[in-house]
């Protein structure tokens, strides 16, 4: 069974840097892609990018080029998203995705419970 | 790139049958079959509903059809139950070789 199991909640303050994490199991981690999706409270869905992690094959979001980092262990099969100084605007939901076959990033059939992370001085 | 326009909301009545439509432009949704749909309970994470424009993955009720035409995809709901009302969301595949989602719609079952 294909499972993507996240970090837990994290309050941080602004400015401070942060790692988020993703483990998958249940399948091989090396030849699927992991996304990131964003989701601010009571807000939409918005995609921040992908992952290869066979290759470190990194695409972002214009909206979040710069703005965080994603990032693979294929050792640990864990995928990960980071953040070098933390805004106030951060606090959301995060949840990695996998799409069902190795060559179909665009679906996310696959999603992991979230992690929701809170910026507050 | 700009999100995807949605309707903010859509009702109907138990038994009726409903349209959510998407927006985008010749870059995105008009360009591509790689247009998706998700719902979304409240607290819950999303879930896939359509793949591919029209696809329906295995487990998700033929009651959900997609289609496309120019650059506007739809989701239609048949035969609408209260376990229906959600949030939906589409999203689609972009010519930056990029994801963008719609701005939501939230469905409500009167």
């Amino acid at each position: 069974e294909v499972q993507l199991v996240q970090s837990g909640a994290e309050v941080k303050k602004p400015g401070e840097s942060l790692k988020i994490s993703c483990k998958g199991s249940g399948y091989s981690f090396n030849s699927y892609w992991i996304g990131w999706v964003r989701q601010m409270p009571g807000k939409g869905l918005e995609w921040m990018g992908i992952i290869y992690p066979g290759d470190s094959d990194t695409r972002y979001s214009p909206s979040f080029q710069g703005q965080v980092t994603i990032s693979a262990d294929k050792s640990i099969s864990t995928a990960y998203l980071q953040w070098s100084s933390l805004k106030a605007s951060d606090t959301a939901m995060y949840y990695c995705v996998r799409p069902m076959y190795s060559n179909s990033w665009y679906r996310m059939d696959y999603w992991g419970q979230g992690t929701l992370v809170t910026v507050s001085s | 790139q700009s999100a995807l326009t949605q309707p903010a909301s859509v009702s109907g009545s138990p038994g009726q049958s409903i349209t959510i439509s998407c927006t985008g432009t010749s870059s995105d949704v008009g360009g591509y079959k790689y247009v998706s749909w998700y719902q979304q309970h409240p607290g819950k994470a999303p879930k896939l509903m359509i793949s591919d424009v029209s696809n329906r993955p295995s487990g998700v009720s033929n009651r959900f059809s997609g289609s496309k035409s120019g650059n506007t995809a739809s989701l239609t709901i048949s035969g609408l139950q209260a376990e229906d009302e959600a949030d939906y969301y589409c999203s689609s595949y972009t010519s930056s070789s990029t994801l963008v989602f719609g701005g939501g719609t939230k469905l409500t079952v009167l």
